[in-house]
């Protein structure tokens, strides 16, 4: 069973253009919310992250929008890059635990020029 | 910076050998992971622990076993190889309390021939 569902599975944006990428969770316990950038060959690395208690967190062109009632996050690149080209995961952790991390199945985005 | 480091960026294996796959973390995590990544079905967990000598299934752990003799370290092993288990193979660590999402290694692109 997916704990954490993402969509979609791949995007393909015009330079500039906005980026978004959704994720939703049914746990009401998962009480972080990372995401993470992968490029190619290389392994994911923390991008940003949210915690429960805020709707929005930004940073640089890129934003989490986190909507508590309905059990979904995004996130958003602004002015997209290339060099954003990359595959983004979306996970969702519990507060303690020793297997507390569940990802999303990965977006693989494309920018072009 | 934490950091995970894997033993090696890329193998060569022929069918039926044992694979040893090492991973160090610096960061005092309690848990360490072992994912598997193919194209089109995001990350797999293979086996986690959460403690030294101690290990738990994952999601797919048929074919491999795992080690933690030492906090730091966590070794997936390929007791024979299979061309099935010619993957992308990511190290991560985390810790317990706290819910911050987990931290990766670089990945080792094993291929059995």
């Amino acid at each position: 069973q997916q704990q954490v569902k993402q969509s979609p599975q791949s995007l393909i944006v015009q330079k500039g253009g906005i980026s978004i990428i959704n994720c939703a969770y049914e746990n009401t316990a998962f009480d972080y919310f990372p995401w993470y950038q992968q490029f190619p060959g290389k392994g994911p690395a923390l991008l940003i992250a949210i915690r429960p208690d805020v709707s929005e967190k930004k940073e640089g062109r890129f934003t989490i929008s986190f909507n508590k009632s309905a059990k979904q996050f995004s996130l958003h690149i602004m002015d997209s890059q290339p060099g954003d080209s990359a595959t983004y995961f979306c996970a969702a952790s519990l507060q303690t635990g020793a297997n507390n991390l569940f990802f999303g199945t990965g977006t693989r985005l494309t920018v072009i020029p | 910076d934490v950091k995970v480091t894997q033993s090696s960026r890329y193998l060569v294996k022929r069918t039926g050998e044992k694979v040893f796959l090492e991973c160090v973390q610096d960061m005092d995590h309690e848990n360490m992971f072992w994912y598997r990544q193919d194209p089109g079905l995001g990350l797999r967990l293979i086996y986690f622990s959460y403690d030294v000598k101690m290990k738990e299934k994952g999601d797919i752990p048929e074919g491999y076993s795992v080690s933690r003799e030492k906090k730091e370290r966590f070794s997936l092993i390929l007791e024979s190889a299979s061309t099935n288990q010619t993957s992308m193979y990511l190290c991560a660590s985390s810790f317990q309390t706290g819910g911050q999402g987990a931290f990766f290694g670089q990945g080792t692109r094993l291929t059995v021939v």
